[in-house]
């Protein structure tokens, strides 16, 4: 079955380290997202890509670092900059071309926890 | 910049009530317009969506229509069921940019009681 799979679904991290969020979809989409949700607030674009080895900043940017190799995969990096990286982390992708806005696909979502 | 704006939650109704999540956005251009369900401790997934003023989103009996003139798009189902408690999030694709990134509301939970 075509989809997106995050992993782990749960993660802890300690203050000071550096913790990457897998993201993974079979659905031959060029575009992939980020999103951070907090409780009671909706979902804030971290990073966009449209295509391999390129990538853009979005809204909430600072503190995270990702990478765009396969067209399948697009891990996020938490990093120790990060003040406040407990939230629950969601990867999407989505078909993207000449100016259609098509739906996003979502993963599960990761549960981040700074112990 | 644009935005979407959704009633605060929770909304708590009884089995077969009438359902109304209430959305209202702003943009430039023309932007597609979605609402999307979440379970507990899941991802979202889409319920239905509309790309042009005056579309109807239909599914599992759910409806939103595109309003243009009042830069709404209502969520409404007939008859809600136990099953259908969860979060519900409006969301907007800018319709001037071909990047695909969604601007959300805030999200509304909703409960229902048998």
């Amino acid at each position: 079955d075509g989809g997106i799979t995050q992993s782990p679904k749960y993660l802890f991290r300690k203050e000071g380290q550096n913790v990457t969020l897998s993201c993974e979809q079979n659905l031959n989409h060029d575009a992939m997202y980020w999103y951070r949700q907090d409780p009671g607030q909706g979902l804030r674009l971290i990073y966009y890509s449209q295509i391999v080895n390129d990538f853009q900043k979005g809204d909430i940017a600072e503190g995270y670092s990702v990478s765009r190799e396969k067209k399948e995969s697009f891990p996020l990096t938490v990093t120790s900059a990060q003040k406040n990286p407990t939230a629950f982390y969601l990867c999407a992708s989505s078909i993207v071309a000449g100016g259609l806005n098509t739906e996003a696909f979502f993963g599960q979502g990761t549960r981040l926890t700074v112990v | 910049g644009n935005s979407v704006t959704q009633m605060e939650g929770p909304v708590t109704l009884s089995e077969e009530a009438f359902l109304t999540i209430n959305c209202t956005y702003t943009a430039t251009g023309y932007p597609s317009l979605f609402w999307y369900v979440q379970y507990p401790g899941e991802g979202l997934q889409l319920l239905l969506k509309a790309t042009k003023a005056d579309d109807k989103g239909s599914n599992k009996g759910f409806e939103a229509t595109y309003r243009k003139e009042t830069t709404s798009f209502h969520l409404e189902k007939g008859s809600v069921q136990v099953s259908d408690s969860a979060v519900y999030f409006c969301a907007l694709s800018e319709g001037s940019s071909n990047t695909g990134k969604l601007i959300f509301g805030q999200g509304t939970t909703l409960q229902v009681k048998p």
